[in-house]
């Protein structure tokens, strides 16, 4: 069965860079688009962007271009979103999902990573 | 980017009485290979998002028949023929046909 397994809860600083990993199994990971979704404390859900497992390619929405970075080491099927220049209004749980076995869409969810920002 | 709107943004039903939500697209979510990338998704109280409905209307597995998606282009719904306790939770509609994905603003289901 399809899984994706998040790294643990973080508590940074402003100012400071954060990663988030995610680990895939159950499916071929070079095979479908991984998207890293947000969501603040009782806000909705937010789309931050994808990558491209099999090139690395990856598209930013606006908003965090400049600040994240989406990468994958294939030979362990995990993906990272690196997201630096921590504000106060980053504090957000983070999900990756994936669009295996179809595309146009999130078939499947991590269980999230709470990334808390306080000095 | 296409904006989503969904109506209502909170919804008081009691069991076994049919719910409904609205989403609107800013744009037509009609693919020129023939399909519509709406989908539709759950986030129970606690717990990850999960896919309900994909490509307007088609359930995802596992999904039970009471819930069901219509619609076209810019116009969709999703409905609950009779609401159950366990489908309390916020639904989400995504539109994935341009890049960047979006998502409506999220519809509170509770239980009266």
């Amino acid at each position: 069965q399809v899984q994706l397994v998040q790294s643990g809860a973080e508590v940074k600083k402003p100012g400071a860079s954060v990663k988030v990993s995610c680990k895939a199994s159950g499916y071929i990971f070079t095979g479908y688009h991984i998207a890293w979704v947000r969501q603040a404390p009782g806000q909705g859900l937010e789309w931050m962007g994808r990558i491209r497992p099999d090139s690395g390619g990856t598209y930013y929405t606006q908003k965090f271009q400049g600040r994240v970075t989406m990468t994958r080491d294939t030979s362990i099927g995990t993906a990272y979103m690196e997201l630096s220049s921590l504000r106060y209004d980053d504090t957000a749980v983070y999900y990756c999902a994936t669009e295996c076995c179809s595309g146009w869409r999130l078939n499947y969810w991590g269980q999230g990573t709470l990334v808390t920002v306080s000095s | 980017d296409v904006v989503m709107t969904q109506t209502p943004l909170s919804l008081s039903v009691t069991p076994g009485q049919p719910a409904s939500i609205s989403c609107r697209s800013g744009e037509s979510l009609l693919h020129t290979d023939g399909k519509t990338y709406l989908s539709w998704y759950l986030q129970k109280p606690g717990q990850s998002p999960h896919l309900l409905i994909y490509e307007v209307s088609r359930r995802f597995s596992g999904v039970p028949d009471r819930f069901s998606g219509t619609g076209s282009g810019t116009h969709f719904t999703l409905e609950i023929s009779r609401v159950e306790a366990e489908d309390v939770g916020i639904y989400y509609c995504m539109q994935s046909l341009p890049l960047p994905w979006t998502f409506g603003q999220g519809t509170k289901v509770e239980i009266k």
